[in-house]
């Protein structure tokens, strides 16, 4: 069955520390691969995605993912969070030609000033 | 393009009152989607619509309904609401398949008491 797994549930880091969320992914075919922000009070919004070519993906915000088939993961980066960074962070699966997207259960990250 | 639209953005029910979320948007999207966020649930795909007239079930479709009749719009029913229900409601829309960029609305948070 396609599964996606977060495996930090609450992060919390203070400003300028390095990032590394982790998502691992279920599956043996093509994949496409999300990450998704859900800032305080906002609504989701897409952080960057990964479709095919450059394992390493850039996206808004200065964070980054890699994309490492061999090891069904899709971790986020970033080398220096801000207070901004604050958020839930969701990840996701397109699993071949499925209709619907497999979500992670979320990580939480609490920056502090 | 105000993008995803949802109303109400806050209700509360009684058990086993009905009502209607409305979502609806102005992107000229195929697909449209309705899920559930609970906390540390991660997101759950309630239903699903790839057009106008043509709905399929998500994840967790029990005690809902929906209907597509327009493009734009996308109202997801509750009949007779039960505790299990309180949750914030998400409506989204993406131009084509699930895996492309899902654009989401602001919610709704469902409190039955």
């Amino acid at each position: 069955a396609q599964s996606v797994s977060q495996h930090n549930h609450h992060v919390i880091l203070s400003e300028a520390a390095s990032l590394e969320l982790g998502c691992n992914y279920s599956y043996g075919g093509t994949v496409n691969l999300f990450w998704y922000v859900q800032y305080p009070g906002q609504h989701l919004q897409l952080l960057l995605k990964y479709f095919s070519g450059d394992p390493l993906v850039k996206g808004i915000k200065g964070f980054e993912a890699e994309f490492i088939k061999s090891k069904f993961s899709f971790n986020l980066r970033k080398p220096s969070v801000q207070w901004s960074d604050t958020a839930e962070y969701f990840c996701a699966l397109g699993a071949g030609n499925n209709r619907k997207l497999i979500w992670g259960l979320g990580t939480s990250l609490a920056v502090n000033p | 393009n105000a993008g995803v639209t949802q109303t109400p953005k806050f209700r509360i029910l009684k058990i086993g009152q009905s009502m209607t979320l409305q979502c609806a948007q102005d992107m000229n999207h195929n697909y449209m989607y309705w899920y559930r966020q609970d906390p540390g649930m991660g997101l759950k795909l309630i239903y699903y619509s790839v057009g106008a007239g043509i709905t399929d079930k998500g994840e967790v479709p029990n005690g809902y309904n929906v209907s597509r009749s327009t493009t734009e719009d996308f109202p997801l029913r509750l009949e007779l609401a039960a505790p299990s229900q309180t949750s914030v409601y998400f409506c989204a829309s993406s131009y084509g398949t699930s895996q492309e960029t899902q654009y989401f609305g602001p919610g709704t948070r469902l409190l039955v008491l």
